[in-house]
């Protein structure tokens, strides 16, 4: 009965590939976000997404493509994967887009680029 | 624009003295609060926040927050600490006048709590 999943949890793969994550939530949430977390665990915002309509998009390079197909999902596409992409990326879900609500995070993904 | 700011990369305290985790921010109009715990190789947990009212936030596993507007503050708490309470702690502010934003993250603060 996880409330935020992930997929995979790690993901190993080399420079020039594309790749995607899975993010799914049974809480009922319409606002479905993206994380990057580096190295140094420092933790950034990449896309937000509410009733599958993108609210936000930080500067992301346009290699990264979110996709939610429904409510309960978002996905990250990545293409032409290099090297500073190594990160773990968190998916995160909420009730409402306006900031007031807390968030439920995922157990992450960390992807690593060889 | 708005920021937020944790002073410290760590804080060790000893199990049953009281711990305290500071954070300030920066914001344009009023803010929204949140504290979050990371333990390691998980995601973050939501712990506690402000958003109006009482300037005495009281949240999961015994943590609380005072909002102090005029220092701009939202410092972590907890009476006395447990061994089980290390872990990673992230502040983060919305600015509610700026519009549909994301939150912006502190850049976390290690709490290692001594038996």
């Amino acid at each position: 009965d996880t409330a935020v999943s992930q997929t995979p949890k790690y993901l190993v793969t080399q420079m020039g590939n594309d790749k995607s994550i899975k993010c799914e939530q049974n809480l009922g949430h319409d606002t479905m976000y993206w994380y990057k977390q580096d190295s140094k665990k420092f933790l950034k915002i990449m896309f937000s997404y509410n009733n599958k309509e993108l609210i936000i998009n930080e500067t992301v390079p346009n290699r990264f493509s979110p996709k939610s197909p429904d409510k309960a999902h978002l996905n990250l596409h990545i293409n032409s994967l290099e090297l500073g992409d190594s990160a773990v990326y968190f998916c995160a879900s909420s009730h409402g887009g306006q900031g007031a609500e807390e968030q439920y995070f995922g157990p992450g993904t960390r992807l690593t680029v060889t | 624009a708005q920021s937020v700011a944790q002073p410290e990369d760590q804080v060790n305290v000893a199990e049953g003295n009281p711990l305290t985790v500071k954070c300030t921010y920066s914001v344009s109009g009023n803010p929204y609060l949140f504290w979050y715990v990371q333990y390691p190789n998980r995601g973050l947990q939501f712990l506690l926040k402000y958003i109006t009212g009482d300037n005495l936030v009281k949240g999961s596993y015994g943590f609380e927050a005072e909002f102090n507007k005029s220092q701009t503050s939202f410092h972590l708490k907890k009476p006395s600490a447990l061994v089980s309470d290390s872990a990673l702690y992230f502040c983060a502010v919305r600015d509610i006048s700026m519009g549909r934003r994301a939150l912006t993250f502190g850049s976390g603060t290690r709490l290692q709590v001594q038996p």
